[in-house]
Formats: structure tokens, sequence, C-alpha cells
């Protein structure tokens, strides 16, 4: 069935060190990806996504890449700062269908040390 | 502009009760999802509602129903209480069926 599997489980750096974030998905027809940055006791919110048109994305610190045939994902976060530490999913999509569902991974515990 | 609204916050029930949840979707949004976050795991899709058809049902019992109504609001059902019904339960809008969704702050479901 539809699986998203996310890379590390944990991940503490050192501030202003870059985290990288890794998921594979299953689904050869999932074509959007997005990345959630939850805090806790909070909403997931929606920080980046990418489109299988697209093989890379950047926006400031923030940059996410896609290997369609490998069907894997990754999101990048250079310059890291405490304000970053958080847990993040990532999820994919089949959208243009008849629904949007996510399929999410089971999310990386960021720890950003000052 | 207001987000996409969830009632209540937090919510106790007891094994074997029925409990309701509710979202009020961003205006303009027709598409509504619910899903369940367990302490520590990603959101489960439970549902998808778009102009008030089911579009999409994820793999939980037929104790969890769910509608939409005229105003794209929603409500989320879920009749004979476990404890393992116990999480966070998530409310998500879209424009339309295949767009980008937001969610809600959520509903905590603690099951006693």
């Amino acid at each position: 069935g539809e699986n998203v599997e996310q890379h590390p489980s944990t991940l503490s750096v050192q501030e202003g060190d870059s985290a990288v974030i890794k998921c594979t998905y299953s689904d050869s027809a999932s074509n959007y990806f997005p990345w959630y940055k939850q805090e806790l006791g909070k909403r997931p919110q929606l920080i980046i996504d990418i489109r299988s048109n697209v093989g890379e994305k950047k926006d400031q610190r923030i940059a996410v890449t896609l290997n369609k045939t490998a069907k894997h994902f990754s999101l990048h976060i250079t310059e890291t700062q405490p304000e970053d530490s958080a847990v993040y999913f990532c999820a994919a999509s089949i959208t243009g269908g008849a629904t949007n569902k996510l399929i999410f991974g089971t999310g990386t515990l960021l720890a950003v040390q000052p | 502009d207001a987000g996409v609204t969830q009632s209540p916050t937090h919510l106790i029930k007891t094994r074997g009760q029925q409990v309701t949840l509710r979202c009020s979707p961003i205006s303009g949004h027709k598409s509504v999802s619910w899903y369940q976050q367990v302490l520590g795991q990603g959101p489960q899709f439970i549902f998808q509602y778009y102009e008030k058809e089911e579009r999409g049902r994820g793999n939980f019992p037929d104790r969890f129903s769910a509608r939409q109504f005229p105003n794209y609001s929603s409500e989320l059902n879920v009749n004979a209480l476990l404890l393992g019904d116990s999480a966070l339960y998530l409310c998500a809008t879209a424009g339309f069926v295949n767009t980008e969704a937001f969610f809600g702050q959520g509903t905590r479901l603690t099951v006693v």
C-alpha cells in the first residue's frame, strides 16, 4: 500500500550547521510532496513543497530536492537556528485526481543546540 | 482572514461514548479532510469531503463517520470510543479537492 518512510527519527545539530531529512515514497503516481513543521502542541504548518515536474526548490534557508526515479525527496535546512527546533513531517500526495489525501512520514525531531 | 478553526480544542470522554468534532474551513475552501495524529506519529488520513461528497476514506473502522454541510463546515463523529482513539484530530481544508491543504489547530481527544 501507500507508504512514506522518513529518516532520521531524531536529529541534533549545532546552531549554524545544516540539517538534512530524507523521505522515500512507495506510490510512483505521487506528484506533490509537502513538508510540514509541527511545534509541540501546535498544528502542522506547511514550510515548503515541491511538485514532480521540478527537481529542486529553495526558499531562503530551506530547500527541497526530489529524485523521481529513486522515489526520494529531502529537506535541507541551512544555517540552523534554535527556533528551527520542532518535528518535521514529509508527505506525499497524488494531485489532479479526486482527492488530495496526504500520506505522512513518521516525523523527525530536530533539535538545534545553541 | 480567519484560518481553519476546530472545536472543541480539548475533550475527555469515557470508553464507549460517542464524540463529535467540528471544523470550519477557511473562507472559500470547499474541501475538508480529517486526520488522526497519535502521539509520536505522523497524521493518518481518515476522510476527505469536497462539495459535500465523500472523496476519500482511510483505513479506519465504521465507528468513524463524517459529513460536510452546505456552508462547507464539517463534523467528524466517532462512536463506541476506545482507549486507542485518544489522539489529536486535525482538520485540513483546501480551495479545491487537489490543492494545498491548511491545517486547523486540532482537537485533543482523550479517552479514559
